[in-house]
C-alpha cells in the first residue's frame, strides 16, 4: 500500500475553498485514491474517490495529475460543519487484499466563523 | 440512506472482563470490518470478515478477540480479557466489494470502550 504524506493541520475561514493536497510517490498502476472525513467521536466517512484527472460530487472535487504522484482535495465554501480530520488513502491495488484500509494521521481541518 | 450501527455507544468495564461489542452492518453487504482508534491516534484496522471467516488480521487481533456472525444480521467483536491499553473507541464498518480497489467501507458511529 502506498505510503502518503498531507498537511497535519490547516485553518480555513468560512466560505473560502479549501485545497488539500496529498502526495503518494509510490503509487501503484492500479491504486486509487480515496478521501475519507471523521468528525470528532465519529466513524470515518467516504468523500470521493478516483483514479487520473478529475472527479466531483455534490460534497468535493478530487484532482489528480497525469503522474498521479499527488491528489487535492477540493472542498468549495467550507462552513463550521466542515471541521473535520480528512484522510488520504491510496490503495486497492492488488484485488483481495481482505479490503483493510489504511489511515495515516490526516489532516485536521479547522474552519472559523 | 441505510447505515452501520453500533451499541452499545459506551461501555465501561473492568480490566480481566469480556466485552462484546455489536454491530449491524448494512443489510446487502458482505464484507465486515472492525477497526480502533485509541484517544488522539489514528484508526486502526483490527480484522475483516468474509464469507464466515477472517480475510485478515493485523497484529492487534490476537487471541484475546475474537469475531462472529451469529446470525444473518449481527456482527460482533469479543475481546476476552480487557487491558486498560483496550480502551478506545471501536468501529465496524461494511462494504460490498472487499478488496476491489472501487469498494468503498461504510462506518458506523462506533463504541467507546473504557477499561478500569
Amino acid at each position: 500500500l502506498a505510503k502518503t504524506t498531507q498537511p497535519i493541520s490547516m485553518d480555513s475561514y468560512e466560505g473560502q475553498e479549501v485545497n488539500i493536497t496529498c502526495s503518494h510517490n509510490n503509487i501503484a498502476t492500479n491504486d486509487y485514491i480515496t478521501w475519507y472525513q471523521q468528525f470528532p467521536s465519529q466513524g470515518p466517512r467516504f468523500i470521493i474517490q478516483g483514479y487520473k484527472t478529475k472527479v466531483t460530487n455534490e460534497v468535493a472535487s478530487l484532482f489528480i495529475p497525469a503522474d498521479r504522484k499527488s491528489s487535492t482535495l477540493s472542498l468549495p465554501r467550507v462552513s463550521l460543519s466542515d471541521t473535520a480530520v480528512y484522510y488520504c488513502l491510496v490503495g486497492g491495488g492488488v484485488y483481495n487484499q481482505g479490503g483493510k484500509l489504511i489511515f495515516g494521521q490526516g489532516t485536521e481541518l479547522s474552519v472559523k466563523p | 440512506e441505510p447505515e452501520v450501527t453500533q451499541t452499545p455507544s459506551h461501555q465501561v468495564t473492568q480490566m480481566g472482563q469480556e466485552v462484546i461489542l455489536r454491530c449491524v452492518p448494512i443489510s446487502n453487504h458482505l464484507y465486515f470490518y472492525w477497526y480502533r482508534q485509541i484517544l488522539g491516534q489514528k484508526v486502526e484496522f483490527l480484522v475483516s470478515f468474509y464469507n464466515n471467516e477472517i480475510s485478515e488480521k493485523s497484529e492487534i487481533f490476537d487471541d484475546q478477540f475474537s469475531v462472529e456472525r451469529p446470525d444473518g444480521s449481527n456482527f460482533t467483536l469479543k475481546i476476552r480479557s480487557t487491558k486498560l491499553e483496550d480502551s478506545a473507541m471501536y468501529f465496524c464498518a461494511s462494504s460490498t466489494l472487499g478488496g476491489d480497489p472501487t469498494d468503498t467501507q461504510y462506518f458506523g458511529p462506533g463504541t467507546r470502550l473504557t477499561v478500569l
